[in-house]
């Protein structure tokens, strides 16, 4: 089946600890994005990536780092930068071609510092 | 860019009714607006989308309506079930990105009493 995965579902971290959220997807989308989501709110742009070994800062990319070493792969790193990294990270991918609208997303991690 | 907003944060309705979200935008220039259901703890998934050039576009129980004039949009469901309960978001394109971003209102979340 294709699709999007994300791991792990949930992830626990320490402060002042790196940690790294996974994003895989074998639907041979070039376009991959992460949003963070808090409680009550919309989706919010960290990073997104257009194509391989090439991405972008969204609105929100302090405090996080990404790469884009395949195209199936999206990893999102949460740095010690990040002072308040408690929350729901979704990752997504976009079919080619820029008349093709709709995001897939993967099913999200939950993020808790403790 | 644009800026997409949903109206209400909570809406209650009967089984069996019909439920309608609403969501107004910024951009007059956004060619397209998607709708997307995220059930608790989970990604969003597509429901339907519609093009500017669209007044209406229905789906299987829901219906979208869009009115450039006043800059609003609609999400219908049809004879709601407890299977309905989630939040919606619309989203709209972010032409200032430059590279077809979606930028998400806060969500409504929709409450189905059996």
């Amino acid at each position: 089946d294709g699709g999007i995965t994300q791991s792990p579902k949930y992830l626990f971290r320490k402060e002042g600890q790196n940690v790294t959220l996974s994003c895989e997807q074998n639907l041979n989308h070039d376009a991959m994005y992460w949003y963070r989501q808090d409680p009550g709110q919309g989706l919010r742009l960290i990073y997104y990536s257009q194509i391989v070994n090439d991405f972008q800062k969204g609105d929100i990319a302090e405090g996080y780092s990404v790469s884009r070493e395949k195209k199936e792969s999206f990893p999102l790193t949460v740095t010690s930068a990040q002072k308040n990294p408690t929350a729901f990270y979704l990752c997504a991918s976009r079919p080619p071609g820029d008349r093709v609208i709709e995001a897939f997303f993967g099913q999200g991690t939950r993020l808790t510092v403790v | 860019g644009e800026s997409v907003g949903l109206h209400l944060p909570t809406l209650s309705v009967q089984e069996g009714d019909n439920s309608i979200i609403n969501c107004a935008y910024s951009n007059s220039a956004s060619d397209y607006f998607i709708w997307y259901k995220q059930e608790s703890g989970k990604g969003p998934q597509f429901i339907i989308d519609i093009r500017s050039n669209m007044d209406k576009r229905q789906g299987q129980r829901v219906t979208v309506l869009l009115n450039k004039t006043v800059k609003h949009l609609s999400l219908q469901i049809a004879a709601t079930q407890p299977g309905d309960s989630a939040v919606y978001f619309c989203a709209g394109p972010n032409s200032g990105a430059g590279s077809y971003q979606l930028t998400f209102g806060k969500g409504t979340k929709l409450s189905v009493i059996p």
